[in-house]
């Protein structure tokens, strides 16, 4: 069964780092490209961040390019997100999903990032 | 980068259709098939209904359907059922591992 769960979420105050982490389980992890998206509170899903199977290929919304870093280890089968610089409009829902042919197929359950002072 | 333009609600009886725009560019939604969509009820996690624009994961109705013509996809919900009340989002691949979503329909079950 594939399980995603993502941690690290929290307060942060405006301007501080926060890293998100997801731990996969149930498929070989280092065959699939991996993604973030959000949802802030009351509001739709927004893509945020994705990355290969092997870390070449990375992509970034252009609301977060240059604050936010994607990178995972295969090793560990964990995908991570460092996020730097954030913002009040930051806050939202952050989910992990696995994608396989250009679909999102596996979601986690979130890990709630709120920024505020 | 733009969202994707989808209504922000749309609502039929039970046992009618109702279907849903998708409206991108020839940089996303025009671009390729790779066009997907999701089904959210509140406080729940997204669900993949459609994908490659028209096919159906295994377990979901056939009551769900897809289409695209030029810049904009569709999806249709036949034989409405209460449970189909949710939000909707659409979302396309946009090249070099990037993503667009829709801004999402919530659909109501009259």
């Amino acid at each position: 069964e594939v399980q995603l769960v993502e941690s690290g979420g929290g307060l942060v105050q405006p301007g501080r780092s926060l890293r998100l982490s997801c731990a996969a389980s149930g498929f070989t992890f280092d065959d699939y490209a991996m993604h973030w998206v959000r949802q802030a509170p009351g509001k739709g899903l927004e893509w945020v961040s994705g990355i290969s199977w092997n870390s070449v290929s990375i992509g970034y919304a252009d609301s977060v390019k240059g604050r936010f870093t994607i990178s995972r280890d295969n090793a560990k089968n964990s995908l991570y997100l460092q996020m730097d610089s954030l913002r009040a409009e930051d806050t939202a829902l952050y989910y992990c999903a696995k994608v396989f042919s250009r679909r999102f197929d596996y979601w986690g359950q979130g890990t709630l990032v709120t920024v505020s002072s | 980068q733009s969202a994707l333009t989808q209504p922000p609600s749309a609502s039929g009886s039970p046992g009618q259709s109702v279907t849903i725009s998708c409206t991108g560019s020839s940089s996303d939604v025009g671009g390729n098939n790779y066009v997907s969509w999701y089904q959210q009820h509140p406080g729940k996690v997204p669900k993949l209904m459609i994908y490659e624009v028209n096919k159906r994961p295994s377990g979901v109705p056939d009551r769900f359907s897809g289409s695209k013509s030029g810049n904009t996809a569709s999806l249709t919900v036949s034989g409405l059922q209460a449970e189909d009340e949710a939000d909707y989002y659409c979302v396309s691949y946009a090249g070099s591992n990037n993503y667009v979503f829709g801004t999402g329909t919530k659909v109501t079950v009259l």
